[in-house]
């Protein structure tokens, strides 16, 4: 069976430090994964998507990055947080099986900037 | 532009009632709908689906009823239970261009209560 797992689970940062927020997933080969970040109060917005190994689509502008590096490792990153990049962020996998596809999440991040 | 709505930030039900959850779309190529259950400080739950060649899509306590012509979609949980007090976020994706690489787009939730 699939699993996907984040860490850390939850992150207190300063403004202006760096940030590396990973994202693996095991038991399925060449998925579609997704970044997104829940603020509070808010709904789900996706951030980056990646259809294969160092391929990259940014949803909106921001302060942060995406890289995938390997086939099932997507890393959210930020040269300087800002405070409004705190937020709950969320990984999530799909498989192209067809035309309909479902997408999983991972346990989440929640990062607090200060 | 939010494409897809959920307008009630919140419902709360009696356990035992019916809940019914309503999700608005304005994107007449969305062509996949989602139900998610999320609980607080973990990721969403894929709960059910919908195409939008079907009308109505049921499982166990859950139903999807999808109104194609008013763009509307509503989860209903017959009978409620303590245990689906979460937030509820519907989903939509339009997959019929082949290029959405399984992309969705989340409305921003309702939170609902089920009070024993």
């Amino acid at each position: 069976s699939q699993t996907i797992h984040q860490w850390p689970a939850t992150l207190v940062q300063p403004v202006g430090s760096p940030l590396s927020l990973e994202c693996t997933v095991e038991g399925t080969s060449n998925p579609n994964l997704y970044w997104y970040r829940q603020a509070a109060g808010r709904g789900l917005q996706l951030l980056f998507y990646s259809v294969g190994i160092g391929q990259i689509s940014s949803e909106v502008p921001q302060n942060l990055s995406a890289s995938r590096p390997q086939d099932r490792q997507f890393i959210l990153s930020s040269k300087k947080l800002l405070l409004s990049d705190s937020g709950f962020y969320l990984c999530a996998w799909s498989i192209d099986w067809g035309r309909y596809n479902e997408q999983f999440f991972g346990p989440g991040t929640r990062l607090t900037v200060l | 532009d939010q494409q897809v709505k959920q307008n009630s930030p919140s419902l709360s039900v009696q356990e035992g009632r019916i809940s019914i959850l309503n999700c608005d779309y304005t994107n007449s190529m969305f062509d996949y709908f989602l139900w998610y259950k999320k609980y607080p400080a973990e990721g969403p739950t894929f709960l059910i689906s919908i195409s939008s060649i079907k009308d109505k899509n049921e499982d166990g306590r859950f139903t999807v009823f999808l109104n194609k012509s008013a763009k509307h979609l509503s989860l209903h949980i017959v009978p409620s239970q303590p245990g689906d007090s979460a937030v509820y976020f519907c989903a939509a994706s339009d997959n019929a261009g082949g290029t959405s690489y399984g992309k969705l787009t989340f409305g921003q939730g309702t939170i609902l209560t089920v009070h024993p």
